[in-house]
């Protein structure tokens, strides 16, 4: 199957920093998301996103299909945004929406 | 809005207990999952079901069972609740992906199970 490699796994950062966040996938895929899990344990939609940029406010992401990753901004962190993010893949070829998670991204973000 | 409701977001369960976690989604999807999640082990995919009545097992489905009589509700079923069974149980849901973002995944809040 399809594997997902997240990267850092940590980051820890001050509020009011940018960051960077990357999930490689080893093959094609026709779905790609990331999710943030709050504290609370729910995991909240950030972008669908298999190919191209969308932003949404300070969040942005970047898909590059063909050389297989995408990658996560956060700019001017704040505390809010700790927690786990994760990207999540659908492989070509798989039936009935099965994503395929990457072992996520916990951001700390001090005060 | 979309929304996955789960039914409970906190239980306490003993060994040996028959434990029903319920999951309704209001999106008209055709499919829905039922995930586990643990500390260092990621998201793990129990089962899942792509229409009523049927199922499909995940990576994971040794010691469960689901049901989907409707197709809004599908329903997870631990028939005799073990220790090691004591996790976070994720439900979600997406439609058939034709058109796009019609494949997106939406999660519930998730119900966290203690077995004593």
């Amino acid at each position: 199957g399809i594997q997902v490699e997240q990267s850092p796994p940590d980051l820890i950062l001050q509020e009011g920093a940018n960051s960077t966040l990357r999930c490689n996938f080893s093959d094609s895929v026709n779905n790609l998301q990331w999710f943030h899990q709050n504290p609370w344990g729910q995991l909240i939609n950030l972008f669908y996103i298999p190919s191209g940029t969308k932003q949404n406010g300070r969040l942005s992401a970047t898909t590059v299909a063909t050389e297989r990753y995408s990658l996560l901004y956060i700019s001017s962190s704040q505390t809010t945004d700790s927690g786990v993010y994760f990207c999540a893949v659908r492989q070509l070829g798989t039936s009935y929406g099965k994503l395929t998670f990457g072992q996520g991204t916990i951001l700390t973000v001090h005060p | 809005d979309v929304k996955v409701t789960q039914s409970s977001r906190y239980l306490v369960k003993r060994t040996g207990e028959k434990v029903f976690l319920e999951c309704v989604q209001d999106m008209d999807h055709e499919n829905m999952f039922w995930y586990r999640q643990d500390p260092g082990l990621g998201l793990r995919l129990i089962y899942f079901s792509y229409d009523v009545k049927m199922k499909e097992k995940g990576d994971i489905p040794e010691g469960y069972s689901v049901s989907r009589e409707k197709k809004e509700r599908f329903s997870l079923i631990l028939e005799s609740a073990s220790t090691n069974q004591t996790s976070m149980y994720l439900c979600a849901s997406t439609g058939t992906a034709i058109t796009p973002n019609t494949g997106e995944l939406f999660f519930g809040e998730g119900s966290r199970l203690t077995v004593l």
